[in-house]
């Protein structure tokens, strides 16, 4: 069983569509991240969740709505994305600050 | 602007030999620093870190360089091997958002037999 696993692992939608990203860790951290990575462009955190709570929102447009049900589980919900949204979504947790994040294999997103 | 910086896009070596992957930083908050290792269709795996109160880190053929005064990181892979061949990140984060990493652009490295 992998430690973080991210499902779709790939994804096709319209821009009108209403789509989720599931990510769920099996290594007891209490930390989950989601980062974005365009082509050609490093990976950009976007939200940070502590013990369920969100601690951070990196200017991310409200069409991407993050939900953190417990420490296990994180989910993104898309609606309305725009063609630029299109690129990997990777998921990541981790014991807490300063300490090394574990990633998932990533969702391909393509909007069409 | 670019807080991490990976200036070399590719890299190649050959088996057995050194491989040396530079990033540079310019936030001087910045005082946790990690590298990863991605391979294609893969999401970036944990390789080693280093904190600001060294300069020094070793986990077997791996090691990290940290130059704080030049604000550069370095992972030195002895002796590098072809399944050492994959996009290598270095990240940081500091100040009160340690769990904030700030990635590099990557380093492909590719180990000829």
């Amino acid at each position: 069983e992998t430690g973080v696993t991210q499902t779709p692992r790939h994804l096709v939608m319209g821009m009108t569509n209403k789509k989720s990203l599931k990510c769920e860790q099996h290594l007891g951290h209490n930390a989950m991240y989601w980062y974005k990575q365009s082509a050609k462009k490093p990976l950009e955190l976007m939200f940070v969740y502590n013990f369920k709570e969100q601690t951070e929102n990196n200017s991310v447009p409200s069409r991407f709505s993050p939900e953190c049900p417990n420490s296990s589980h994180l989910f993104l919900h898309l609606h309305t994305l725009q063609p630029e949204d299109s690129a990997l979504y990777l998921c990541a947790s981790s014991h807490g600050a300063f300490q090394p994040q574990h990633f998932g294999d990533g969702t391909r997103l393509s909007i069409l | 602007d670019q807080q991490v910086k990976q200036n070399s896009p590719s890299l190649s070596v050959q088996e057995g030999r050194i491989s040396i992957l530079n990033c540079d930083y310019t936030n001087s908050m910045f005082d946790y620093f990690l590298w990863y290792k991605k391979y294609p269709a893969e999401g970036p795996t944990f390789l080693i870190s280093i904190s600001s109160i060294k300069d020094k880190n070793e986990d077997g053929r791996f090691t990290v360089f940290l130059n704080k005064s030049a604000k550069h990181l370095s992972l030195h892979i002895v002796p590098s091997q072809p399944g050492d061949s994959a996009v290598y990140f270095c990240a940081a984060s500091g100040g009160n958002a340690g769990n904030m990493l700030t990635f590099g652009g990557g380093t492909r490295l590719m180990v000829k037999p």
